[in-house]
């Protein structure tokens, strides 16, 4: 088992639809978790950070974290083209400092 | 404000060659780390410092590759005698501070390393 997976996709969505990005993991005990956002081409850009179960918002960013079932999603409200991008998920593993684990990321594309 | 800056942005070496590739983190940010990615898939960590200690170098993949960050500002990651399976995007990041709530890191535009 990956300790951080993702869907590579890729995650096809309407302009002004919600599009919902999931992440689960492996230690029961980490405590940061972070989504950057990566255009084609370009460094990982972070847009959300969260340390405790329940809902974040930012925007049109919510992220939601559930430490019981290690999953943490992200969710784009209103998405339009310029959300389409990778979006990675990255978690402080217990143990590992304050280095980041990442998945591989999930291509999403927004269609107009 | 400025953010985290590498040099150089891309980097042709030959194999066998010595390669140092310099990061300068977000003023004031204490941490700052190395990490290589490849296509299609997330960054892989190297190593970090904390000020100008090496905190980890756990994900350095061998002997060839060292870091250093002598004054607590700068960094340089060093590969020596490259190889062909060094060649990705080296990407460094940096963070205010070590503790909860302060551990964000935010990225440069990375090197393009390519050794032929």
């Amino acid at each position: 088992q990956k300790e951080v997976e993702q869907n590579s996709g890729p995650l096809s969505v309407p302009e002004g639809a919600i599009a919902s990005l999931n992440c689960t993991y492996s230690d029961r005990v980490s405590q940061s978790f972070f989504w950057y956002r990566q255009y084609s081409g370009k460094s990982p850009e972070l847009i959300m950070s969260i340390y405790s179960n329940g809902d974040k918002e930012d925007g049109r960013f919510t992220a939601q974290l559930n430490k019981a079932s290690q999953y943490v999603s992200l969710l784009i409200r209103d998405s339009q083209p310029s959300d389409s991008a990778t979006y990675l998920c990255a978690v402080v593993l217990t143990g590992g400092g304050n280095k980041l684990t990442f998945g591989t990321g999930t291509q999403l594309k927004v269609e107009l | 404000g400025a953010g985290v800056s590498q040099s150089p942005r891309y980097k042709v070496t030959k194999r066998g060659q010595d390669v140092a590739l310099r990061c300068d983190p977000i003023s004031g940010h204490v941490s700052l780390y190395w990490y290589r990615q490849a296509l299609g898939q997330g960054p892989e960590f190297l190593t970090y410092f904390n000020y100008e200690a090496q905190q980890d170098k756990s994900g350095l993949p061998n002997d060839r590759f060292s870091a250093e960050r002598p004054e607590g500002s700068i960094s340089t990651l060093t590969i020596q005698r490259t190889e062909q399976r060094d060649s990705a995007m080296y990407r460094c990041a940096s963070s205010l501070a070590g503790g909860a709530g302060s551990i964000e890191q935010y990225f440069g535009p990375g090197t393009r390393l390519t050794v032929t």
